[in-house]
């Protein structure tokens, strides 16, 4: 079935640091991606949704200069979270659907800032 | 707006106990609503999905939601639980042709022996 890889699962940094996560689909062309975060014992909270080819779009109360995304090609969406800091620990999931099927989420990025 | 409730936050149950968790969501025209399922240390899998049609569907698992209008509910229901559904649940609803979806809160459930 189709599948949606994130990489890496886990990544530790310095505060100030730039931190980038990708988000493949193996199996199927995607041009949209989403991502989420999700805090401990939380539940998923959109951030934005990735176009292919364009700008994403974010959601309200997320920062566009923050949380970098960018959606170079059908496959691969990155976002890079910049100058991190210790509150934007948490957990980053992204997901992605063949046209017509079924969303499918990765595995999610465990990011740790010190 | 779009919003997802999920009343339970935290539920132990016993084997072979029957399961409910309840899903409200706020939105006034068609809805698709789904059920995901995190294994602990997993990735979220879909556990069963409405669109359309028989407001009962049945999931992987043994598990079925209820899909009723007009109190806007689409619970989660399973009759025997095992220790291995020890896991959290998320409701979650979008609007036709999006993808994008919106989560409750979710429910950790935790099944012992």
């Amino acid at each position: 079935g189709a599948v949606v890889s994130q990489h890496p699962s886990r990544v530790i940094c310095k505060s100030g640091t730039s931190v980038k996560i990708e988000c493949r689909s193996l199996d199927f062309q995607a041009t949209t991606m989403f991502w989420y975060r999700q805090f401990p014992k939380q539940s998923l909270m959109l951030m934005a949704t990735s176009n292919e080819g364009s700008k994403a779009t974010y959601e309200q109360g997320v920062e566009k200069d923050k949380f970098l995304i960018n959606h170079a090609s059908l496959t691969l969406s990155t976002l890079t979270v910049t100058s991190a800091h210790p509150e934007d620990s948490s957990f980053y999931i992204c997901s992605a659907a063949p046209i017509g099927g079924e969303l499918f989420f990765g595995e999610g990025s465990r990011l740790t800032v010190l | 707006a779009q919003s997802v409730s999920q009343h339970n936050h935290h539920v132990i149950l016993s084997e072979a106990a029957s399961l409910e968790l309840g899903c409200n969501y706020s939105y006034g025209g068609t809805v698709n609503l789904f059920w995901y399922v995190q294994y602990p240390g997993q990735h979220l899998q879909l556990l069963l999905k409405y669109f359309s049609g028989d407001p009962l569907v049945k999931g992987i698992k043994g598990f079925e939601a209820e899909f009723i209008k007009s109190k806007f509910s689409f619970n989660l229901r399973k009759p025997s639980v095992q220790w291995s559904d020890t896991a959290e649940y998320f409701c979650a609803v979008n609007a036709p042709y999006t993808d994008k979806l919106i989560f409750g809160t979710g429910t950790r459930l935790q099944v012992f022996p």
